[in-house]
């Protein structure tokens, strides 16, 4: 079955410190790519994606992922965080040849920015 | 609406009960989506609508899960004789028309946090 793996359940950074958030899917074929943000206090809400084209996607709020297929991996980062940047992110897969519906999450990543 | 809307934001019931669990989805999408999330979990996918038809409820637990949505628009998410281990935030999400742009970024709402005693 397709996975979706985030590395780090918790990442403590200061302000201004480079973020990287690892995500690594188990799936060989055709994918969509995404992160979502949850802010504390608000629901989900889509960050950045991936469908096809260039491999390095940028979202909103200077955040920016680079897909990277022959490692299966959709990293996220950031170069310089802030601490409004405090939330839970998750990356998540849409495979193709299943379920239409069926998007897969990691388990996310909390992230606190000390101000 | 201008977003999903789901209600009730939170419902705590006892062990036994049944609840159901609403959505309002944005106007104009097709595909509505529940998703359940424990605690410390990412979202679990359940179950997927195309306008009333249910495409795919592969991932709805037991019988005891049942989702509908009679005339395409808004979603009920029933549990019947629910149980402590239900207790999560249960998320809705829709998105655009399969073959538009919008198609498979879905838009969430704030969810229903469900508390089984």
């Amino acid at each position: 079955a397709q996975s979706v793996s985030q590395h780090n359940h918790h990442v403590i950074l200061s302000e201004a410190a480079s973020l990287e958030l690892g995500c690594n899917y188990s799936y060989g074929g055709t994918v969509n790519l995404f992160w979502y943000v949850q802010y504390p206090g608000q629901h989900l809400q889509l960050l950045l994606k991936y469908f096809s084209g260039d491999p390095l996607v940028k979202g909103i709020k200077g955040f920016e992922a680079e897909f990277i297929k022959s490692k299966f991996s959709f990293n996220l980062r950031k170069p310089s965080v802030q601490w409004s940047d405090t939330a839970e992110y998750f990356c998540a897969v849409k495979t193709y040849g299943g379920s239409q519906g069926n998007l897969i999450f990691g388990k996310g990543t909390k992230l606190s920015v000390k101000p | 609406g201008a977003g999903v809307s789901q209600s009730p934001r939170y419902k705590v019931t006892k062990r036994g009960q049944d609840v159901a669990l609403r959505c309002d989805p944005i106007s104009g999408h097709v595909s509505l989506y529940w998703y359940r999330q424990a605690l410390g979990q990412g979202p679990e996918f359940l179950t997927y609508f195309n306008y009333e038809a249910q495409q795919d409820k592969s991932g709805l637990p037991n019988d005891r899960f049942s989702a509908e949505r009679p005339e395409g628009s808004i979603s009920t998410l029933t549990i019947q004789r629910t149980e402590q281990r239900d207790s999560a935030m249960y998320r809705c999400a829709s998105s655009q028309p399969g073959q538009s742009s919008g198609a498979n970024v879905l838009t969430f709402g704030a969810g229903s946090r469900l508390t089984v005693l």
